[in-house]
């Protein structure tokens, strides 16, 4: 089993529509989780960076972590084209600043 | 702030030469610089951590005398793929890390090698 665990997708939605993406992970000593999005042939860009379990908002992205269960998502509400990219999970037992473990990513198009 | 650059952008170049991409953080010192690796509709793979003035230290299955990694100043970091094979193509990205408030990983927008 990886460490962490991104369907790939692709995920296409209309514009306007709630998008959900997720990851599993099996190392309970990750602390730090963090989202970031890829434009094609471009460096990661951090969205969302939450410590531990809970909820973040940030506009329209929602960060959630349930660290119980091993499991993050981030939501995007109200979707627009530009958010068309690639969501990649990544996390650390450390702070943010050390080695990231990071998911697949998952392939989003949102069409207008 | 916490902008990160890499060059070049992009680089080809025949099987058996050596190739510099380097890492600047142009607004903030970077005591921790990584490097990874990405190919095509794959995840980010570290390949090493490096810290300034410090021998970097690499992942498993990472050949450290392939990939030469130098972050001989807070603000530069160099990976020199050396002897390049078709098999090292692929897209590196370098980040940066320092003391608070830019103490996140900051983002090169990669560098994108292909061995012909």
């Amino acid at each position: 089993q990886k460490e962490v665990e991104q369907d790939p997708g692709p995920l296409s939605v209309p514009e306007g529509a709630i998008v959900s993406l997720n990851c599993t992970y099996s190392n309970s000593a990750f602390q730090y989780f963090m989202w970031y999005r890829q434009y094609s042939r471009k460096g990661p860009e951090l969205l969302m960076y939450t410590y531990s379990s809970g909820n973040k908002e940030d506009g329209r992205f929602t960060a959630q972590v349930d660290k119980s269960s091993k499991y993050i998502s981030l939501f995007i509400r109200d979707s627009q084209p530009s958010d068309s990219a690639t969501y990649l999970c990544a996390m650390s037992a450390n702070q943010a600043g050390t080695a990231l473990i990071f998911g697949k990513g998952t392939t989003l198009s949102v069409s207008s | 702030g916490a902008v990160v650059s890499q060059h070049p952008s992009w680089v080809i170049c025949k099987s058996g030469t050596s190739v510099k991409i380097e890492c600047r953080s142009l607004d903030f010192q970077a005591t921790t610089m990584f490097w990874y690796r990405q190919f095509p509709k794959q995840s980010l793979m570290l390949m090493a951590t490096s810290n300034e003035g410090s021998k970097a230290t690499y992942e498993q299955g990472v050949e450290k005398d392939k990939f030469l990694i130098n972050h001989a100043s807070l603000t530069l970091s160099t990976l020199t793929v050396t002897s390049a094979h078709p098999e090292d193509s692929s897209f590196y990205i370098c980040s940066a890390s320092g003391r608070a408030p830019y103490n996140e990983q900051f983002f090169g927008p990669g560098t994108r090698l292909t061995v012909l």
